[in-house]
């Protein structure tokens, strides 16, 4: 169980296009979702939270306009980088966290398998 | 704000010898800590986690990992690694939600790269 599926696993774009990322709770209603991105040989880092049917809530210096999260069902999270340009190509990961669980104090993220993004 | 620093970015062990990965955080309150392991091409696994109790906490594939209060550590250990233990550890806090059901931030350290020497 628990299981978070990221669509595509691999992306190459030409610069100044569009890419959508999906991620998808397969096994549980995700409540809230979370998007990190990793940059080569370093550490995550969170660009942004979701909550099913509300604006995410983006980390300090993450462009919301770039990075367009929604967050319409309890299952579905995506992440659209928009007028990608080369700096953007990263790692791409998202986790979820299971709503319906109750496990004070913290309710743990269960992370997808990544997205990697090349633009060109 | 919390952070967390894993001193060592890459170890190199031999198969079957003791592993110890060190961790430091930095969090004004008790905090939620976390280990992760990253496989190429795979998700983040939980390791172990620690909230309270109990500090020297048992996890997944033979891990254990000790809270040291007072020197802000929590040390990830395995007293005899395998072949397939090579992978990127992640040392995580997670900051209590005002609700304690809201949604936790995650902030990572910069990971540790292990390497196996059969």
């Amino acid at each position: 169980g628990a299981v978070v599926s990221q669509h595509p696993s691999w992306v190459i774009c030409k610069s100044g296009t569009s890419v959508k990322i999906e991620c998808r709770s397969l096994d549980f209603q995700a409540t809230t979702m979370f998007w990190y991105r990793q940059f080569p040989k370093q550490s995550l880092m969170l660009m942004a939270t979701s909550n099913e049917g509300s604006k995410a809530t983006y980390e300090q210096g993450v462009e919301k306009d770039k990075f367009l999260i929604n967050h319409a069902s309890l299952t579905l999270s995506t992440l659209t980088v928009t007028s990608a340009h080369p700096e953007d190509s990263s790692f791409y990961i998202c986790s979820a966290r299971d709503g319906g669980a109750v496990s004070p104090p913290y309710n743990e993220q269960f992370f997808g398998p990544g997205t990697r993004l090349t633009v060109l | 704000a919390q952070s967390v620093t894993q001193p060592d970015i890459h170890i190199t062990v031999s198969e079957g010898a003791s592993l110890e990965l060190r961790c430091n955080y930095s969090y004004g309150a008790t905090p939620y800590l976390f280990w992760y392991v990253q496989s190429p091409g795979q998700g983040l696994q939980l390791l172990l986690k620690y909230f309270s109790g109990d500090t020297l906490v048992q996890g997944i594939k033979g891990f254990e990992a000790e809270f040291k209060r007072s020197q802000s550590s929590f040390n990830l250990r395995k007293p005899s690694v395998h072949w397939s233990d090579a992978a990127e550890y992640f040392c995580a806090v997670g900051a209590k939600g005002i609700d304690d059901s809201g949604a936790q931030k995650l902030v990572f350290g910069q990971g540790t790269r292990l390497t196996i020497n059969p």
